[in-house]
């Protein structure tokens, strides 16, 4: 079993629909949770940092952490076609090493 | 503030030669990750530099090796090149504490045929 486990997609909306990905996770002491957004050919960028459980929201972008549960999610609200771009979560393991998911492709249809 | 650069963008080698990437962190960062990232593995970390002396390492053959340099600038080599070497290599940069962000360079592909 991966420590951290991603739907890959692809995961295909119209504009405007709200978005949900998600990832779980095994190991119970982790307690930190990232979202990144990686564009092609582009070196993945930070979205969102959370460390407890429950809501934090930036803009169009909530994250939501479930620690009994080990799950974690990004919804997007009104998704544009410009939030195309592949979504993973990413768990610091210890120290700086990131444990990632898989990725999930994300296509916001115009 | 200048982002995290890697150099070259984009190599092709043949199997049985080695690699050396190279990262440049943001300014002031004094910790340097390296992953590893394909389509059927995802991204894998390799190592970690800080204040030049290896802190992390994944679980990685000894032909991946990496140096840190006292500006922070890394490099990581790749000895014996083998066909499943092929992927994005992604070069991270953060402050240096545990659970700092982490910044990623755009990324060296490396093909090897």
């Amino acid at each position: 079993q991966k420590e951290v486990e991603q739907d890959p997609g692809p995961l295909s909306v119209p504009e405007g629909a709200i978005v949900s990905l998600n990832c779980t996770y095994s190991n119970s002491a982790f307690q930190y949770f990232m979202w990144y957004r990686q564009y092609s050919r582009k070196g993945p960028e930070l979205l969102m940092y959370t460390y407890s459980s429950g809501n934090k929201e930036d803009g169009r972008f909530t994250a939501q952490v479930d620690k009994s549960s080990k799950y974690i999610s990004l919804f997007i609200r009104d998704s544009q076609p410009s939030d195309s771009a592949t979504y993973l979560c990413a768990i610091p393991e210890y120290g700086n090493k990131l444990v990632f998911g898989a990725g999930t492709i994300l296509r916001v249809k115009s | 503030k200048a982002g995290v650069t890697q150099t070259p963008r984009y190599l092709i080698k043949t199997r049985g030669q080695q690699v050396t990437l190279s990262c440049s962190p943001i300014s002031g960062h004094r910790s340097v990750s390296w992953y590893q990232q394909t389509p059927g593995q995802g991204l894998q970390f390799l190592f970690e530099y800080f204040s030049e002396t290896q802190r992390n390492k994944g679980n990685f053959p000894g032909r991946f090796s990496g140096r840190q340099f006292s500006n922070s600038r890394s490099e990581m080599n790749v000895s014996t090149l083998e066909l499943g070497d092929s992927a994005l290599y992604l070069c991270a940069s953060s402050l240096g504490a545990a659970q700092n962000i982490q910044y990623f360079g755009a990324g060296t592909r490396l093909s090897v045929l």
